[in-house]
């Protein structure tokens, strides 16, 4: 079975910063999915980024970006220009595919980060 | 294009009651999955279901939990005779029907149940 495993329960960082949050895997599957999730206090849930294990070069949208090391199994999540609407309860989470013998549906989430961005 | 749609937001039931959450897909998509937000917990799944058929309830308690998406309507997360633990928060994700190796799924804004 696949954990995902966040070590920062919480972090903060000043408006206009630059913050890396952790997120480290184990599974023993060749190929699968992770992902970014931001959760803010409305609860609802929001996919930030999203990457291919089979791929290489690392995945960024806009001001998010990740360190994917996939030999070290460790997936960051980085965000510049820290801004308040960045405040949230971040989740890193993990997805198997069915060509190497897992599940390609079933999520499995790490407990999170609460990221606080102060003005 | 309107998203996810979970009702209630928020529930309280005592403890015997039973809980019934319901979630519409989005339009089009045919794939729906119930996780579990214990509090300071990430998700944890529950089911899978496409419609009329349950694919996966690996996750989901072995009594007292049930979940369906029939042919019309709304899919369906009920909890019979709740327990003060069964207090979380319910999310509902769908995605349109897999042709790649994994489709994205959507998040409902959740159910918050509340077991007195």
């Amino acid at each position: 079975a696949q954990t995902v495993t966040q070590s920062q329960p919480e972090m903060s960082v000043q408006e206009a910063e630059t913050v890396t949050l952790s997120c480290t895997y184990d599974t023993s599957e060749s190929n699968y999915y992770l992902f970014w999730y931001k959760q803010p206090p409305s609860r609802q849930m929001i996919l930030v980024i999203r990457q291919e294990a089979y791929k290489q070069q690392n995945a960024t949208e806009n001001r998010f970006s990740v360190n994917f090391q996939k030999a070290a199994k460790s997936f960051s999540l980085k965000i510049s220009d820290s801004q308040l609407g960045d405040t949230a309860m971040y989740f890193c989470a993990f997805a198997g595919t069915p060509h190497s013998g897992g599940s390609n549906y079933k999520l499995t989430f790490g407990k999170g980060t609460l990221l606080t961005v102060n003005p | 294009n309107a998203g996810v749609m979970q009702n209630p937001r928020h529930l309280v039931r005592r403890r015997g009651q039973e809980a019934r959450l319901r979630c519409s897909p989005m339009k089009g998509h045919s794939h729906v999955y119930w996780y579990r937000q214990l509090p300071e917990e990430g998700l944890k799944f529950m089911v899978y279901l496409q419609k009329e058929n349950i694919i996966d309830e690996s996750g989901m308690p072995k009594e007292r939990f049930s979940a369906e998406f029939p042919k019309e309507g709304p899919s369906i997360l009920r909890i019979q005779q709740v327990v003060r633990g069964d207090s979380a928060a319910y999310f509902c994700a769908s995605s349109p029907p897999v042709r790649r190796n994994y489709n994205e799924q959507f998040f409902g804004p959740g159910t918050r149940l509340t077991v007195l």
